[in-house]
């Protein structure tokens, strides 16, 4: 099956800095990624949908300037937290949008933690 | 806007037995699909199962089968022959038919324990 990866799966940081996460399909062009944030024993919150080449459209309420997210081509998306703060840390998950056959898949998820 | 409930936050099951999740989802739409995904502790999400509101038969895959009685807007997930594997959490999503950009509508999820 078609296999959507995301790096790091893990990442500490301290408060104030910076962390990207990236999201990439392997082996399939992605036209459009979600990015989602999980905190634990709880659902998915959609944060932001991106399409290559465009700017993200962000949930109401999640902050533009907070979470940057890229689009750059068919097969990576990025998520930039900025200027990270402890209530920043979660488990943030993306999913690929397969370009032909529409079908989504599910990166590994990638766990930031901010002290 | 669509909603998806799912109101048990837990449930149990002994190994071998069969058990059945439940969800109801509110929408005006007459065409989406409806899902079922499983995260177990590592925290991949796994599509379990996928329903076409255009279709009348129910879904079924292996031991997974589902009861999707649109009238009612309810689309719950049987688990049959359960094993320890299936220990996970559960979640029931919509989404809309159309649209490259329709996006997943999730419940809260349920915590599903298997009891060996």
């Amino acid at each position: 099956g078609a296999v959507v990866s995301q790096h790091p799966s893990r990442v500490i940081c301290k408060s104030g800095t910076s962390v990207k996460i990236e999201c990439r399909s392997l082996d399939f062009q992605a036209t459009t990624m979600f990015w989602y944030r999980q905190f634990p024993k709880q659902s998915l919150m959609l944060m932001a949908t991106s399409n290559e080449g465009s700017k993200a459209t962000y949930e109401q309420g999640v902050e533009k300037d907070k979470f940057l997210i890229n689009h750059a081509s068919l097969t990576l998306s990025t998520l930039t937290v900025t200027s990270a703060h402890p209530e920043d840390s979660s488990f943030y998950i993306c999913s690929a949008r397969r370009w032909d056959t529409g079908e989504l898949f599910f990166g590994e998820g990638s766990r930031l933690t901010v002290l | 806007a669509q909603t998806v409930t799912q109101s048990q936050p837990e449930m149990s099951v002994q190994e071998a037995e069969t058990v059945t999740l439940s969800c109801t989802y509110d929408t005006s739409e007459s065409d989406y699909y409806l899902f079922w995904y499983k995260q177990p502790p590592s925290r991949q999400m796994i599509l379990v199962i996928r329903q076409e509101a255009y279709k009348q038969q129910n879904a079924t895959e292996n031991r997974f089968s589902v009861n999707f009685q649109k009238a009612a807007k309810s689309f719950s997930l049987k688990i049959s022959d359960s094993q320890l594997g299936d220990a996970a959490m559960y979640f029931c999503a919509y989404r809309s038919y159309t649209g490259a950009n329709s996006k997943l509508t999730f419940g809260k999820g349920i915590t599903l324990s298997v009891r060996p």
